[in-house]
């Protein structure tokens, strides 16, 4: 049972315009939210993570928003550079004792 | 330099064979994870521990098995029970508790299993 969904598959992007990458989840007790990047043939790196207590955290050129009422969070990468481009999985956990779950990401390309 | 080490990169296995896949931290994470990733699937969790000689089941842990001796080590061996063994395993570790939610995760870079 899928809590943490990312309903597309793929994304294409110009580079130097915004990317805006979209997570649902189902279970309201989820503490934190993270996003991790992921290359071909490697373990993902984790980019950013917010709480659910808050609805924006700022990273560089990495937002999250979380809505809460909503269930939805979104990254969002300004300006987008070739070098994102990679899987983008979104993750959720409660706070103690428990592991990520994780969506089954999305693909971002960023086109020169 | 610190990090989480698995190993081999690439595994080859017969069918009806046992294998174990290594991992290793020396980031001192009391906390450690395996996934599977599948095409179209994202990651899947097989088993985790909070600590040493302790794990708990994941979403898919039918077919394999771990052990918790070392807080440094998180093998996984995959079993001849699990009926779809080939894909992509990751393991990872954090700091226990909160930490793992708040910080993320460090993941090592894989090791792809085929069985032929």
């Amino acid at each position: 049972d899928q809590q943490v969904k990312q309903n597309s598959p793929s994304l294409s992007v110009q580079e130097g315009r915004i990317s805006i990458l979209n997570c649902d989840y189902t279970n309201s007790m989820f503490d934190y939210f993270l996003w991790y990047k992921k290359y071909p043939a490697e373990g993902p790196t984790f980019l950013i993570s917010i709480s659910s207590i808050k609805d924006k955290n700022e990273d560089g050129r990495f937002t999250v928003f979380l809505n809460k009422s909503a269930k939805h969070l979104s990254l969002h990468i300004v300006p987008s550079q070739p070098g994102d481009s990679a899987v983008y999985f979104c993750a959720a956990s409660r706070l103690s004792g428990y592991a990520l779950n994780f969506g089954k990401g999305t693909s971002l390309l960023v086109t020169p | 330099d610190g990090g989480i080490t698995q190993s081999p990169k690439y595994l080859f296995r017969k069918e009806g064979q046992n294998v174990t896949l290594s991992c290793e931290q020396n980031l001192n994470h009391d906390a450690m994870y395996w996934y599977r990733q599948d095409p179209g699937q994202g990651l899947r969790l097989i088993y985790y521990s909070q600590i040493v000689n302790d794990f708990q089941k994941g979403d898919i842990a039918e077919g394999y098995s771990v052990s918790r001796e070392k807080k440094e080590s998180f093998p996984l061996t995959v079993t001849s029970a699990q009926k779809n063994p080939t894909a992509f395993y990751l393991c990872a570790s954090s700091i226990a508790g909160t930490g793992g939610a708040v910080s993320g995760y460090t993941f090592g870079s894989g090791t792809r299993l085929t069985v032929v």
